[in-house]
C-alpha cells in the first residue's frame, strides 16, 4: 500500500503560482497519482492523474520525476476560488486497488 | 447527467435511532463507495461495490454500520444503533470503472449529527 505525505497547510497569495508536493516512497510501478480538490460542504472533485513525467489539463499541472517517489501538483495563478483541501493519492487503476485512502490533505488557503 | 445523488443533505437523529443514507450512482458506472469524513480523521473509505456486489468492506467501523447495493442504481448505508461518534459527512462516489484509482465522482454528502 502505497502511503502519501503532503504539507498539512499553504498560504498563497492571488496571481501566485502554487506548487503542492507529495511524498509516496513506496509507490508500485502499476500505480497511478491522482489529486482532487475539495472545497467546503462539497465532495472531493478529481483535478489531475499522471503516472510520469509531466500532465497538463485546462485546471492544473502535475509534475513527476523519474523515480515517481514524489509528485508536484502546480496551480497557474491562484485566484480565492481555488481555496479549498488537495489530496495526493496513489494507487492502481486496475482491479484490487482497494485500499487507497485520502487522508487530510493540503488546505491550501488563498490571499487577496 | 445529474450527478451523484445523495439524500438526505442532512440528518439529525437521537443516539440509539436507526439512520438510513441513500445514494443514486451516475448512470453507467459499475462502481460504488461510500465514505466518511471528520475534522480528526479525514476522509476515510467505508465500503466498495463493484457491480452491485460488495468488494472491501474493511473500512467499516463495526457491525453497526451496514451497507448494501440492490441494483445498479441504488445504495444504502444504514447505522443502527446510531452513537454521536458516527456524526460526520458521509459520502458517496460513484467510478465508471472498478478501481479506486479510477476518477471517483463524489455526490455532495449527507451531514449526520447523533445526539
Amino acid at each position: 500500500l502505497a502511503k502519501t505525505t503532503q504539507p498539512i497547510s499553504m498560504d498563497s497569495y492571488e496571481g501566485q503560482e502554487v506548487n503542492i508536493t507529495c511524498s509516496h516512497n513506496n509507490i508500485a510501478t502499476n500505480d497511478y497519482i491522482t489529486w482532487y480538490q475539495q472545497f467546503p460542504s462539497q465532495g472531493p472533485r478529481f483535478i489531475i492523474q499522471g503516472y510520469k513525467t509531466k500532465v497538463t489539463n485546462e485546471v492544473a499541472s502535475l509534475f513527476i520525476p523519474a523515480d515517481r517517489k514524489s509528485s508536484t501538483l502546480s496551480l497557474p495563478r491562484v485566484s480565492l476560488s481555488d481555496t479549498a483541501v488537495y489530496y495526493c493519492l496513489v494507487g492502481d487503476r486496475g482491479a484490487g486497488s482497494y485500499q487507497l485512502t485520502f487522508g487530510k490533505g493540503t488546505k491550501l488557503s488563498v490571499i487577496p | 447527467d445529474a450527478g451523484v445523488i445523495q439524500s438526505p443533505r442532512h440528518e439529525v437523529t437521537e443516539m440509539g435511532q436507526e439512520v438510513t443514507l441513500r445514494c443514486k450512482p451516475i448512470s453507467g458506472h459499475n462502481s460504488l463507495f461510500w465514505y466518511r469524513q471528520t475534522m480528526m480523521r479525514g476522509l476515510e473509505l467505508l465500503i466498495y461495490f463493484n457491480n452491485n456486489v460488495p468488494i472491501d468492506d474493511s473500512g467499516m467501523p463495526e457491525d453497526r454500520f451496514s451497507a448494501k447495493m440492490p441494483n445498479a442504481s441504488f445504495s444504502t448505508l444504514k447505522i443502527q444503533p446510531s452513537e454521536p461518534r458516527d456524526s460526520a459527512v458521509y459520502f458517496c462516489a460513484s467510478s465508471l470503472k472498478g478501481s479506486l484509482a479510477n476518477e471517483q465522482f463524489f455526490g455532495p454528502g449527507t451531514r449526520l449529527t447523533v445526539l
